[in-house]
């Protein structure tokens, strides 16, 4: 069946830096994408989305490009704030739009003054 | 403009009771979804509900585990005779529409534990 797989364990980095979050997917057909963010407490949220290949969804200076050659769709920001530690989930919907999303684990980041 | 309503927020539960969970989804929206989240693990799918009438629940253990979303009132995700391995946290979603790319508003969450 449909499967995400993130990157394994928790990032760590300073402010300023340049985050990537590595995702890849197995899916029949042409899935959407989406990067949802977990703040302390909180629900998932939307950060982006894509719904076909070379798509490039981008957010709050996050972006992420939908690889069909590669099936990944890794996620960038080029200087991170303090206010970006939350964990960060890769998911798919499949092809026949039901909206069930399959959830890679999650990645921690946190971001250090 | 409330978004997804979950409550309670955290449950405690002893072995062999039953657990209620309760999802309000966003004003307008007729598609509900169950997630649960076990520690260390990504969200796994267990049921998609549109108003009274299950339309896949191909991730719901097939014992103890019961989902509605009536015509009126909120949905509901039952758990009877609950055990330690239900210990997780439970997330409703909502959409206002079935489609490719159409956008999942979560709640907040239910932390169930059971001792």
């Amino acid at each position: 069946g449909d499967s995400v797989t993130q990157m394994e364990g928790p990032v760590t980095l300073s402010e300023e830096a340049f985050l990537t979050i590595n995702c890849t997917y197995t899916a029949t057909g042409y899935p959407s994408l989406f990067w949802y963010v977990q703040y302390p407490g909180e629900g998932l949220q939307l950060l982006l989305k894509a719904t076909k290949a070379d798509d490039k969804g981008s957010n709050k200076g996050f972006e992420a490009t939908y690889r069909k050659e590669t099936t990944s769709f890794h996620l960038e920001k080029g200087s991170v704030q303090v206010s970006d530690s939350a964990v960060y989930f890769c998911a798919l919907s499949d092809y026949y739009g039901n909206n069930r999303l399959a959830f890679g684990k999650g990645n921690q980041v946190v971001v250090i003054p | 403009n409330a978004g997804v309503m979950q409550n309670p927020r955290h449950l405690v539960r002893r072995r062999g009771q039953e657990a209620r969970l309760r999802c309000s989804p966003v004003k307008g929206h007729s598609h509900v979804y169950w997630y649960r989240q076990l520690p260390e693990e990504g969200l796994k799918f267990m049921v998609y509900l549109q108003k009274e009438n299950i339309i896949d629940e191909s991730g719901m253990p097939k014992e103890r585990f019961s989902a509605e979303f009536p015509k009126e009132g909120p949905s509901i995700l039952r758990i009877q005779q609950v055990v330690r391995g239900d210990s997780a946290a439970y997330f409703c979603a909502s959409s206002l529409r079935q489609g490719e790319g159409t956008e999942a508003f979560f709640g907040q969450g239910t932390r169930l534990t059971v001792v």
